[in-house]
């Protein structure tokens, strides 16, 4: 199957300091990410639909300044987690599907600690 | 707005029994109803994928139904085994690609 990959699959950073979190699909280009996040126990809530070569669709309630999405090419999303506070420590999730209706696939993960 | 409920939340069993995990949702408006499985602290591995016009799917051991009249859909995991420890989550596809996820359902299987 297709295959998106995730990096870092952990970080642990400062108060006040910048993360960048990269997804990439591997095999297949795609024209929409999406980024999600999971807190401990929880399920995944879906942060921002990013779209190749436009502005992101956030979700109610994400602060888009907060969390900068850049989609530059068709297998590349990062996610930017600004001025990083401790409430914002969580599991940051991407994904992709090679078209409508098709599996997602997911990638690893990361862990986000912010100290 | 779409919600996806799972129940039960935790499920723990002996090795070699069937597991059953239940998936409802409000909106049958739905793609497809997708099946994942998380290990602790991963990402999410595809397992099913029912379109809506389909009424069941099967991989292996695992057989999952759809419902869509009655918002429903259960994955059966057949002869479970440790290995199938896991936290598995169920996932409506709505317009645009979107997903939305239920909570999930903690399966410990113990040998």
């Amino acid at each position: 199957g297709a295959v998106v990959s995730q990096h870092p699959s952990w970080v642990i950073c400062k108060s006040g300091t910048s993360v960048k979190i990269e997804c990439r699909s591997l095999d297949f280009q795609a024209t929409t990410m999406f980024w999600y996040r999971q807190f401990p126990k929880q399920s995944l809530m879906l942060m921002a639909t990013s779209n190749e070569g436009s502005k992101a669709t956030y979700e109610q309630g994400v602060e888009k300044d907060k969390f900068l999405i850049n989609h530059a090419s068709l297998t590349l999303s990062t996610l930017t987690v600004t001025s990083a506070h401790p409430e914002d420590s969580s599991f940051y999730i991407c994904s992709a599907s090679v078209r409508q209706g098709n599996v997602a696939f997911f990638g690893q993960g990361t862990r986000l600690t912010v100290v | 707005k779409q919600e996806v409920t799972q129940i039960p939340a935790a499920l723990s069993v002996p090795e070699g029994e069937n597991l059953v995990l239940n998936c409802s949702f409000t909106d049958s408006a739905i793609y497809n109803l997708q099946w994942f499985r998380q290990d602790p602290g991963k990402g999410l591995t595809s397992l099913l994928l029912i379109q809506s016009s389909q009424r069941e799917q099967t991989s292996g051991r695992l057989n999952a139904s759809l419902d869509k009249s009655s918002g429903r859909s259960t994955l059966y995991i057949a002869a479970s085994q440790p290995g199938d420890s896991a936290t598995y989550l169920c996932a409506s596809e709505a317009a645009g690609n979107k997903l939305t996820f239920g909570g999930g359902t903690r399966v410990l299987v113990k040998p």
